[in-house]
């Protein structure tokens, strides 16, 4: 079976903290997103890389950064915490192969800021 | 800007009744995927669809894609209350840079009354 790994379940920050959310899978994958689901706005897209060191931002990339220097691991940094940026927090990780594969997620991570 | 709309957001259905979940998309793709997630859960793959009328069932669900009309349905047979639940579709663009990422609706949240 797939795992996606998120470091924390729940995490509670300050304002103007710098956070860490961490996101290992074992299937080799290439794809990796970082998503933020809220209430009424479904999961939208931060980043996603689909190979070593490589980055792409989403949708909605402001305040964010990622970093993938391992093709197992995918870390998005918030590099001031704001408490616009509490959220739930999903990764996944997908093959990139032509005909597609279905993405798979971690538990998610609820992150508070305050 | 890729968009994915579903509708509707919000269904509450009776036991025994059937219903279709509508998604759109805006923009060439021929891999739409289906996700189930539950309260406090994470995101569980149910079908992924791969080509203009592609057609995919497991159990009381069925689902079926349209690539010309870019667009989607998700078919409840018979809903039980075990069918609660949120349902995502999601969209990856047909080619490029972008065919990598993965575009989410605001998702269905689906209530099933006895």
């Amino acid at each position: 079976d797939v795992k996606v790994t998120q470091s924390s379940r729940y995490l509670v920050k300050r304002t103007g903290e710098k956070v860490f959310l961490e996101c290992v899978q074992d299937m080799d994958h290439e794809n990796m997103f970082w998503y933020r689901q809220d209430p009424g706005l479904g999961l939208r897209l931060i980043y996603f890389s689909y190979d070593v060191k490589m980055k792409e931002k989403g949708d909605i990339p402001e305040g964010y950064s990622v970093s993938r220097e391992k093709k197992e691991r995918f870390s998005l940094i918030l590099e001031s915490a704001s408490t616009n940026q509490t959220s739930m927090y999903l990764c996944a990780s997908s093959l990139i192969r032509q005909g597609g594969t279905e993405a798979f997620f971690g538990q998610g991570t609820r992150l508070t800021v305050v | 800007e890729l968009k994915v709309e579903q509708n509707p957001l919000f269904l509450s259905m009776q036991e025994g009744k059937n219903y279709t979940i509508y998604c759109n998309y805006s923009t060439t793709s021929d891999r739409l995927y289906w996700y189930r997630q539950d309260p406090g859960k994470s995101l569980e793959s149910l079908f992924v669809l791969l080509s203009n009328g592609a057609v995919k069932q497991e159990g009381r669900l069925m689902a079926s894609l349209d690539t010309k009309a870019r667009l989607s349905t998700l078919h409840i047979t018979a809903a039980v209350h075990d069918l609660s639940a949120t349902y995502f579709c999601a969209v990856t663009p047909f080619q490029g840079a972008g065919s990598y990422q993965l575009t989410f609706g605001k998702g269905t949240k689906l209530s099933v009354i006895p």
